[in-house]
């Protein structure tokens, strides 16, 4: 079974633009979080989708947004790109909505903003 | 809300010796869940282990053991026989779990870099 994929892998855009960026879950996973990792903050919870439902939302302002479509694929957006936003962007999937479930991580979409 | 304190920010361990990644927690949830991370260079996150707050036992996977002692809010993973690929930050994590589903995304401590030598 294939794991989490994330595209692109990498991304370098310049202050005010905006970025998207994808997140294939497991197989039958239906449940899609998203993180932001910096090495200022660590590793900060943005949303979580389930049945293409924003279940959960993160302390981040509205420039950061989501969705997921009805095969659980997902993307997240961040519009008027700041400097503060290059970062580890990681996905992970679950098979449902149960906090006891493990979450299984992409390989992330490291963000540079210029 | 939730707070997960890590407070070794690195460690220097010999192969083979074990090794005890240290994670305090804080929480007002009854029921809440721990889990432990890998993450290698390459940054990808791996799942290391799991303890529910009202499991009775100790979780135990492989060479993995996490220390849960509920009394101090404490959940330390116990590594046994250090290897070499086992170098990586380790990162604690927790969120509450609630019995009518649904999940909150997880808090994360700040890590610890173990680092094995030969």
């Amino acid at each position: 079974k294939a794991g989490v994929t994330q595209t692109p892998r990498y991304l370098i855009k310049t202050r005010g633009q905006q970025v998207t960026l994808s997140c294939s879950p497991i197989s039958g996973h239906r449940s899609v979080s998203w993180y932001q990792q910096t090495p200022g903050q660590g590793l900060q919870f943005l949303f979580e989708y389930f049945s293409e439902t924003q279940r959960n939302k993160g302390n981040f302002p509205g420039r950061f947004s989501g969705r997921q479509f009805s095969n659980s694929r997902s993307e997240m957006n961040v519009s008027t790109l700041e400097l503060g936003d290059s970062a580890l962007y990681l996905c992970a999937s679950s098979p449902s909505d149960r906090g006891r479930d493990e979450q299984f991580f992409g390989p992330g979409t490291r963000l540079t903003v210029l | 809300a939730q707070k997960i304190t890590q407070t070794q920010p690195g460690m220097f361990v010999q192969e083979k010796e074990a090794v005890t990644l240290d994670c305090t927690y804080d929480t007002s949830d009854q029921s809440y869940g721990l889990f432990w991370y890998k993450q290698p260079s390459s940054g990808e996150m791996i799942f290391l282990i799991y303890q529910g707050s009202y499991d009775e036992q100790n979780a135990t996977e492989g060479r993995y053991s996490l220390n849960f002692q509920k009394a101090r809010k404490s959940a330390n993973l116990v590594i046994s026989a250090s290897q070499l690929g086992d170098s990586a930050m380790y990162f604690c994590a927790m969120r509450p779990l609630y019995s009518g589903g649904g999940a909150d995304g997880l808090t994360f401590g700040k890590g610890t870099h173990l680092i094995i030598q030969p």
